[in-house]
């Protein structure tokens, strides 16, 4: 069974920019959550997918958006960005109750 | 009130020795609480997980220790070995929230050969 799959899996970007990160679940999962990674702020909780619809937000700004689509494949949007837009965008997916959540290996956002 | 408090910020531990690494929550209303084991270039693992009802859960070298009047969970690691040396985060969760785990700062865990 194929794990969680995040592209790209590095980006660098120019402030202000925009950048959309892709995350593909685990076959059957329909919860996909996903999380900001940071040496200073550790891991922090940014919202969460559960059949298409938005059914938790962390507490970040409006610059920070999601989607996900039927096939439950979620996709995170990054507007105007800033440098301390730095880090590691883990997406996670899981069966949308409260059991283990699979990992994927992230995608590591530079902002220069 | 939504943190989780997690240490010692890093630790160096022998192979065969003990590792312990501590948590502390303040929302009575978490009732879900993993470990999750993190290697360099990796996403985090699953690693074991204790709901407040039980007190202690092993699995294998792997102990989660549990005391819901104080508030505070641990992970054991017994016979610590050189490929646990990773960073280890506790996280707390409203199992009927959804998937919104609040995590602990890391715990970033050295085992000498």
């Amino acid at each position: 069974k194929a794990g969680v799959t995040q592209t790209p899996r590095y980006l660098i970007k120019t402030r202000g920019q925009q950048v959309t990160l892709s995350c593909s679940p685990i076959s059957g999962h329909r919860s996909v959550s996903w999380y900001q990674q940071t040496p200073g702020q550790g891991l922090q909780f940014l919202f969460e997918y559960f059949s298409e619809t938005q059914r938790n937000k962390g507490n970040f700004p409006g610059r920070f958006s999601g989607r996900q689509f039927s096939n439950s494949r979620s996709e995170m949007n990054v507007s105007t960005l800033e440098l301390g837009d730095s880090a590691l965008y883990l997406c996670a997916s899981g069966t949308g109750g409260w059991t283990e959540a699979f990992f994927g290996q992230g995608t590591r956002l530079t902002v220069v | 009130q939504q943190q989780v408090k997690q240490s010692p910020q890093s630790l160096i531990v022998q192979k065969g020795g003990i590792s312990i690494i501590n948590c502390a929550y303040e929302n009575t209303a978490f009732d879900y609480f993993p470990w999750y084991q993190q290697f360099p270039g990796k996403g985090p693992a699953l690693l074991i997980a204790i709901r407040p009802d039980v007190s202690e859960k092993k699995e294998g070298r792997f102990t989660i220790s549990f005391n819901k009047s104080a508030k505070q969970f641990s992970l054991h690691i017994m016979d610590s070995q050189p490929g646990d040396s990773a960073t280890y985060f506790c996280a707390a969760l409203r199992r009927n929230y959804g998937q919104n785990f609040v995590f602990g700062p890391g715990t970033r865990l050295s085992v000498l050969p």
